[in-house]
C-alpha cells in the first residue's frame, strides 16, 4: 500500500516550453501533496504544498506563476513548469499523505521526475 | 522555524558492521514527529523509521533503531549488521505535530557507503 507514482520519470524539453509533471496516489486518498526540488548531491527543498480543491501554498522564493500546481482530485496533483529555462533543470519529487490510514504525518514519496531543459 | 542538522556528510563502513548516523534538530514545539528517510541511487525516497516525540520508547524496525534524546534534541539512527543494500543517502526529517498535513523539514543528508 501507500504507493505514489510520477509521470514522466524523465523529460527533456526546449527552453521556453512548458512541462507538466503528474503525481498520483495509487491506493489511497491524499488531500495534501507536496512538491520538492532536489539538486545533485543536495537535500530536498520544499517548493509548495498542494491542497485538493484549493490554491497551493508556495514556499518563500518559489514563483507561483512559474510553477503552476493543480490538485483537482484526491489522487492527482500536477506541477507545470512554465516557460522552462536551463536553470529549471532539476529532479522534482512529489509526496502525499494518506488521509484515512497509515501512520500519522507520514509522507509517501513518488519516484521523482528528472527534468532537463536545453 | 524548525531546523534539522546532519553533521556527517559522508560515512563508510564495512559490511556487517554497525553504524550510527547523527541528527540534531531545533524546535520550540512540544509535539512533533521525526523521520529517517533513505534515498538509494534510484533516488526513490523510502521511509526507514519514524518516531513520535511524545513516546519515550525508541522506535525500532528490524536492523534499524533510533536513539531519541528529546531534551538534547537529538535523533540518531543506528543500522546494525549493515548490508550492501543499505548504501544510500540518509535524510533526517522533522514534522510538526499539528492538525492537518504538516511539511517535512529535511537535514542536509548523510551519504552512507557499505563496503564489501
Amino acid at each position: 500500500g501507500a504507493v505514489v507514482s510520477q509521470h514522466p520519470s524523465r523529460v527533456i524539453c526546449k527552453s521556453g516550453t512548458s512541462v507538466k509533471i503528474e503525481c498520483r496516489s495509487l491506493d489511497f486518498q491524499a488531500t495534501t501533496m507536496f512538491w520538492y526540488r532536489q539538486f545533485p548531491k543536495q537535500s530536498l527543498m520544499l517548493m509548495a504544498t498542494s491542497n485538493e480543491g484549493s490554491k497551493a501554498t508556495y514556499e518563500q522564493g518559489v514563483e507561483k506563476d512559474k510553477f503552476l500546481i493543480n490538485h483537482a482530485s484526491l489522487t492527482l496533483s500536477t506541477l507545470t513548469v512554465t516557460s522552462a529555462h536551463p536553470e529549471d533543470s532539476s529532479f522534482y519529487i512529489c509526496s502525499a499523505r494518506d488521509l484515512l490510514g497509515g501512520p500519522q504525518e507520514t509522507q509517501y514519496f513518488g519516484p521523482g521526475t528528472r527534468l532537463l531543459v536545453l | 522555524a524548525q531546523t534539522v542538522t546532519q553533521s556527517q556528510p559522508e560515512m563508510s563502513v564495512q559490511e556487517a558492521e554497525t553504524v550510527t548516523l547523527s541528527c540534531t534538530y531545533d524546535t520550540s514545539e512540544s509535539n512533533y514527529y521525526l523521520f529517517w528517510y533513505k534515498q538509494p541511487p534510484s533516488r526513490q525516497m523510502i521511509l526507514v523509521i519514524r518516531q513520535e516525540a511524545y513516546k519515550q520508547q525508541n522506535a525500532t524496525e528490524n536492523r534499524f533503531s533510533v536513539n531519541f534524546q528529546k531534551a538534547a534534541k537529538s535523533f540518531s539512527l543506528k543500522i546494525s549488521d549493515s548490508q550492501l543494500g543499505d548504501t544510500a543517502m540518509y535524510f533526517c526529517a522533522f514534522s510538526r505535530g499539528l492538525q492537518g498535513a504538516q511539511k517535512l523539514v529535511f537535514g542536509q543528508g548523510t551519504r552512507l557507503t557499505i563496503n564489501p
